[in-house]
């Protein structure tokens, strides 16, 4: 059964970089779409983006312009990097394998604070 | 981008009853590619249906999902108490996915 970690720094600072990595164990990344997903404190859910394992990456078009996920099979992890955050930003962010996501990350707070 | 409606914010039941939950989309969801999850407090969404109706490893009968076009929906023939908890439809045909606000069953 595929498990999923997230990992990086709970707490950021206004206009700089969030960063976090997702680890995958108990399974190949191969053939499969990862994705990153996030929820404001009591909010809803907001779809990030995904990456194929192949490396083609698709994002909401509203965090496009400072988003990048990437992928290191060879490490089975990817990443989001998330630029000129704001207290908007603050979430918790989950990794997941798919787009209609079957197993997710237990996920990780951040806050965006100075 | 396709904008999910759901309805409605809150269902309130009693264990046993029938549960049925609404997800409207703004536009055609090309193929199919709606899911349900469940999530409680404090714990990641669990995937509850894919493809509108087919049911996730491990999902008892008891869950459904049926619709098409504009208008799916979630039913839960008869709620039992690890049931309630807030559910969220999402579209995933065509990027960029989308969730909708999610519909909390609680009990009455």
């Amino acid at each position: 059964q595929v498990h999923l970690q997230e990992s990086g720094p709970g707490l950021v600072k206004p206009s700089e970089t969030l960063s976090l990595t997702c680890t995958v164990s108990g399974g190949s990344m191969n053939n499969f779409y990862w994705s990153w997903i996030r929820q404001p404190p009591g909010k809803g859910l907001e779809w990030i983006g995904y990456i194929y394992y192949s490396g083609r990456t698709n994002y909401n078009p509203s965090l496009k312009s400072r988003v990048t996920i990437s992928i290191d099979t060879s490490k089975y992890q990817f990443s989001l990097k998330l630029d000129s955050v704001t207290a908007a930003d603050t979430a918790v962010y989950y990794c997941a394998r798919s787009t209609a996501p079957d197993s997710w990350g237990q996920g990780t707070l951040v806050t965006v604070s100075s | 981008e396709i904008l999910l409606t759901q309805s409605p914010d809150t269902l309130s039941l009693s264990p046993g009853e029938r549960a049925t939950l609404s997800c409207g989309a703004s536009q055609n969801v090309a193929s199919m590619y709606v899911a349900w999850f469940q999530q409680k407090p404090g714990q990641a969404p669990r995937l509850l249906m894919y493809g509108v109706s087919t049911r996730a490893n491990g999902i008892p009968e008891r869950f459904s999902g049926s619709g098409s076009g504009t208008d799916f929906t979630l039913t839960i023939s008869r709620l039992e108490p690890e049931d309630f908890a807030v559910y969220y439809c999402q579209h995933y045909g065509s990027a960029p996915f989308t969730f909708g606000g999610g519909t909390k069953v609680e009990i009455k």
